[in-house]
């Protein structure tokens, strides 16, 4: 099976523009994670996707929004760019159903630089 | 705070040596994670563990439900180890909430 995919890996972009990242998981993965790794905070978890709604979602400003398809590929949009919006940008796919914990696969990640 | 707790931040070990690796959490889990991540970012699952202990290679990780505390440990160690490992816990809604990261450094 191929492994979760994202694109771009890297992206450049101006304070205040805004971007979308893409992932793609596991085929046959419902559930759809993302998460932001920067130097100061670490990890931290933005939103999950299952079956194209979101089921969770963390302790981020608006700007941050995202969306899952049918097909359960998922994008990741950040508006109004800042520049502490830098960072590595995670998607993880699992085979979760509801309130389990699961095993995660995480793809290689964005990173994004704001300027 | 952080709800995850790792010890040590930084650890360097000589080729061979066993490494332990620490992880705390302050509240009941369901399950743990183990993380690898590499330079460049990729982020690799090890284990997920909700008790006892497993095994894969030369990674061995253990979890002590009632103490809030796991372990995971590197048998010869070797300087393809070299890497950050991270613990994360499961949270209520079941998304992970992670430690800080142990930065590993096994020299030749």
């Amino acid at each position: 099976k191929a492994g979760v995919t994202q694109t771009p890996r890297y992206l450049i972009k101006t304070r205040g523009q805004q971007v979308t990242l893409s992932c793609s998981p596991i085929s046959g993965h419902r559930s759809v994670s993302w998460y932001q790794q920067t130097p100061g905070q670490g990890l931290q978890f933005l939103f999950e996707y299952f079956s194209e709604t979101q089921r969770n979602k963390g302790n981020f400003p608006g700007r941050f929004s995202g969306r899952q398809f049918s097909n359960s590929r998922s994008e990741m949009n950040v508006s109004t760019l800042e520049l502490g919006d830098s960072a590595l940008y995670l998607c993880a796919s699992s085979s979760a159903g509801t309130g389990a914990p699961y095993e995660q696969y995480f793809g290689p990640g964005t990173r994004l630089t704001v300027t | 705070k952080n709800e995850v707790e790792q010890s040590p931040q930084n650890l360097t070990a000589q080729e061979g040596e066993f490494i332990t690796i620490n992880c705390s959490y302050s509240v009941g889990i369901s399950a743990l994670h183990w993380l690898q991540q590499h330079p460049g970012g990729g982020i690799v699952s090890l284990f997920m563990l909700s008790s006892g202990k497993k095994k894969h290679g030369r990674l061995i990780a253990t979890i002590n439900i009632q103490e809030k505390h796991s372990s995971l440990h590197i048998t010869a160690s070797h300087p393809r180890d070299s890497a950050v490992y991270i613990c994360a816990r499961v949270g209520s809604q079941g998304n992970l909430i992670f430690g800080k990261g142990t930065k590993l450094s096994v020299k030749p």
